[in-house]
C-alpha cells in the first residue's frame, strides 16, 4: 500500500515556541492531506484540509493563526504549531488520500508533540 | 456523511473470528463504508470498503447487509496484534473526501 510518512516523530518544545510537522506521501501525489490531533483515549478530530496550491480549510474551532498549514508541492503538507502551549500537546497525524484506489486514505505514523 | 454507530469495546479469543458490527442505517445509495483500525500510539490503517458486495482482502472479510443499512467486518482468525480501535466510516462520495472518525469499538483479543 501507499506510505505516508511524518517527521518528527516525537517532539518536546518549550512553551511559546514554535513547531513544524512535516507530512510527505512517498510514493504517490496528494493534491489533498488532512491533519488530525488525539488526545488520549480519544478519537481523532480533524483539524484542517490541506489543499496543494491553495489555503487550507479548517474545521470549526480550530485557529488557522496558530495551525499554519503549508502544501507547497504534491508530496508534502507542514503544520506549524505557533506559540505553544501545553495544551497543544497532543498526537498529530496527517493523511493522505490516493486517487483512483478506492477513495481509501493512507495515514501517517503521528507526531507526539509535547510541549513544556 | 453518514452516521455510523458501533459498540464501544468488544473482546476475542485469540485464533476465534472477530465480527465488528456498524450501523448506518442513513448512508446514501452510492456511498461506500470503509474500514480503518488504530493501533495504540500509532496511525489508522486502512483495512477494507465496499458498497454493495461482499468483499475479502488479506485482512479482513466485509459483510454488508441487502439494505446496506448495516455491515460487520470479519477478522477471521484473530492475533493479539489485532487488538485495536476499529472504525466504520462513511465519508461521503468524493473520493478524496475528508474522515471524520467516531469513536469506533476497542478490540481487544486476549490469549
Amino acid at each position: 500500500g501507499a506510505v505516508v510518512s511524518q517527521h518528527p516523530s516525537r517532539v518536546i518544545c518549550k512553551s511559546g515556541t514554535s513547531v513544524k510537522i512535516e507530512c510527505r506521501s512517498l510514493d504517490f501525489q496528494a493534491t489533498t492531506m488532512f491533519w488530525y490531533r488525539q488526545f488520549p483515549k480519544k478519537s481523532l478530530m480533524l483539524m484542517a484540509t490541506s489543499n496543494e496550491g491553495s489555503k487550507a480549510t479548517y474545521e470549526q474551532g480550530v485557529e488557522k493563526d496558530k495551525f499554519l498549514i503549508n502544501h507547497a508541492s504534491l508530496t508534502l503538507s507542514t503544520l506549524t504549531v505557533t506559540s505553544a502551549h501545553p495544551e497543544d500537546s497532543s498526537f498529530y497525524i496527517c493523511s493522505a488520500p490516493q486517487r483512483g484506489q478506492g477513495g481509501e486514505q493512507y495515514f501517517g505514523p503521528g507526531t507526539r508533540l509535547t510541549v513544556t | 456523511d453518514a452516521k455510523t454507530t458501533q459498540p464501544t469495546s468488544m473482546d476475542c479469543a485469540e485464533g476465534r473470528a472477530a465480527n465488528l458490527p456498524c450501523n448506518h442505517s442513513t448512508i446514501s445509495g452510492n456511498e461506500y463504508v470503509y474500514w480503518y483500525r488504530q493501533i495504540h500510539s500509532q496511525g489508522p490503517q486502512y483495512i477494507i470498503h465496499g458498497l454493495k458486495n461482499n468483499e475479502t482482502n488479506e485482512m479482513a472479510s466485509l459483510i454488508i447487509t441487502e439494505d446496506r443499512k448495516s455491515s460487520t467486518l470479519i477478522l477471521p482468525h484473530a492475533t493479539l496484534r489485532d487488538t485495536a480501535v476499529y472504525y466504520c466510516i462513511v465519508p461521503g462520495y468524493s473520493s478524496a473526501s475528508k474522515i471524520i472518525f467516531g469513536s469506533g469499538t476497542r478490540l481487544s483479543i486476549r490469549p
